[in-house]
């Protein structure tokens, strides 16, 4: 299966920009890269996804380098409501999804 | 608009004990189905998936079991639960036509076992 690594964890300030970097260097040309975020005690939510191009939502920005062997989830202004672990995946052929460890973002006010 | 249910919330289970989990989903037809498993701290392991009624793909050998009696139903067994049970149980379904294929996750069900 395909692998991501992300960073453990990152802090930000309320207000300012958060940029999460994801790698997933061994990814195929039909994996999907997906974004969810998980608050405690609840199940992970959608955020974002790309296949190629960049993208933008109400929720992020997601920044996929040309190789695509890393992406870039962006928050724009980073709320307290955003602290949460983020985890990038990638969707494997048509059904499945393997969630890392994720990053731990803690944003301070 | 879709919805997804799964119970009970939490449960506290004897060892050896059976569990079943349940979870439902409304609004869409013929869902993939998945059950994840979290335990304290670590990030999501997918346990099951199901593409269609009675189609079960199991992601790791353990003491659970997975059945889609209906289109909408998949449920979550065990006949003799172990101490390393206990996690954060979560339910997910994502539509089975072609596309990004994103998740969509229940409240989940946090087993203890004792």
């Amino acid at each position: 299966d395909a692998k991501t690594t992300q960073p453990n964890s990152m802090e930000s300030n309320e207000e300012e920009p958060v940029h999460l970097p994801c790698n997933h260097s061994t990814i195929s040309g039909t994996d999907y890269i997906h974004w969810y975020r998980q608050l405690p005690s609840q199940g992970p939510e959608y955020v974002i996804h790309g296949l190629t191009s960049n993208v933008n939502n109400r929720m992020a920005s997601l920044a996929i380098a040309e190789d695509r062997k890393s992406s870039t989830l962006i928050l724009h202004r980073a709320t307290l409501r955003d602290a949460a672990v983020y985890y990038c995946i990638l969707r494997i052929g048509d059904y499945k999804l393997s969630f890392g460890a994720g990053t731990t973002v803690t944003v301070r006010a | 608009s879709q919805t997804i249910h799964q119970w009970p919330a939490t449960l506290v289970q004897p060892v050896g004990s059976p569990l079943s989990l349940e979870c439902t989903v409304e609004g869409t037809s013929n869902p993939n189905l998945y059950w994840y498993r979290q335990a304290a701290g670590r990030g999501l392991q997918l346990l099951f998936y199901s593409v269609g009624i009675g189609q079960i793909s199991s992601e790791v050998p353990q003491n659970l079991s997975a059945s889609r009696p209906q289109d909408r139903q998949f449920i979550l067994s065990s006949k003799k639960l172990l101490l390393s049970d206990s996690g954060f149980y979560l339910c997910a379904w994502s539509s089975l036509k072609g596309g990004p294929g994103e998740l969509f996750f229940g409240e989940g069900s946090r087993l203890t076992v004792l």
